[in-house]
């Protein structure tokens, strides 16, 4: 079945420094991988998304990289600040299915 | 807009009794979509509906668990009984289309059976 592995857990950086987390998926017909941040006791909401036909995107400190012969995908925070301190998580949409599975979350703390 | 709508945000309730979670999801989308998270298990994905009609339901984790969506701006989620383990927090997400939209999630159910 579809399965998205994500790393790391967790993930503490200081203050300016960058942030990478990566993830990796099976269903080779997944075609959208959507990144969401949640901070404590809210909702998970989208920052980022990118789609199987290109294979990087870029908004402001954040940007997404796709490979996906290798079945791979990362999430690079540049100039990290406190208020990214969250939960991320990654998704893979499947194609075939409609079904989005998510990776089980990198909590990132950013200290000052 | 506003947005994807959860009720109640808050339940506790005791072992064997009957849980029904509501969602009101944002108009004009399509599709509903059900996800139950925990710390053990992160975000998974219960049952998902395209038209009211559900599409995939083999995240349902047993008999326990039904949903329902009866027209295009409410669905349930019911658990009958209830069990410890099933407490969580429950989102209800809606897209306009089913294969490449972006999901917009509630504020999510926190579900306490004791």
């Amino acid at each position: 079945g579809e399965n998205v592995e994500q790393h790391p857990s967790t993930l503490s950086v200081q203050e300016g420094d960058s942030a990478v987390i990566k993830c990796t998926y099976s269903d080779s017909a997944s075609n959208y991988f959507p990144w969401y941040k949640q901070e404590l006791g809210k909702r998970p909401q989208l920052i980022i998304d990118i789609r199987s036909n290109v294979g990087e995107k870029k908004d402001q400190r954040i940007a997404v990289t796709l490979n996906k012969t290798a079945k791979h995908f990362s999430l690079h925070i540049t100039e990290t600040q406190p208020e990214d301190s969250a939960v991320y998580f990654c998704a893979a949409l499947s194609g075939n299915t409609g079904k989005l599975i998510f990776g089980q979350g990198t909590t990132l703390q950013v200290k000052p | 807009d506003a947005g994807v709508i959860q009720s109640p945000r808050h339940e506790v309730t005791e072992m064997g009794q009957e849980v029904t979670l509501r969602c009101k999801p944002i108009s004009g989308h399509n599709s509903l979509f059900w996800y139950r998270q925990t710390m053990m298990r992160g975000l998974e994905l219960l049952i998902y509906f395209n038209n009211n009609v559900p599409i995939d339901d083999s995240g349902m984790p047993e008999d326990r668990f039904s949903a329902k969506m009866p027209n295009a701006s409410f669905s349930t989620l019911k658990i009958q009984p209830s069990e410890p383990r099933d407490s969580a927090v429950y989102f209800c997400a809606s897209s306009r289309q089913p294969f490449t939209g972006e999901l917009f999630f509630g504020e999510g159910s926190r579900l306490t059976v004791l």
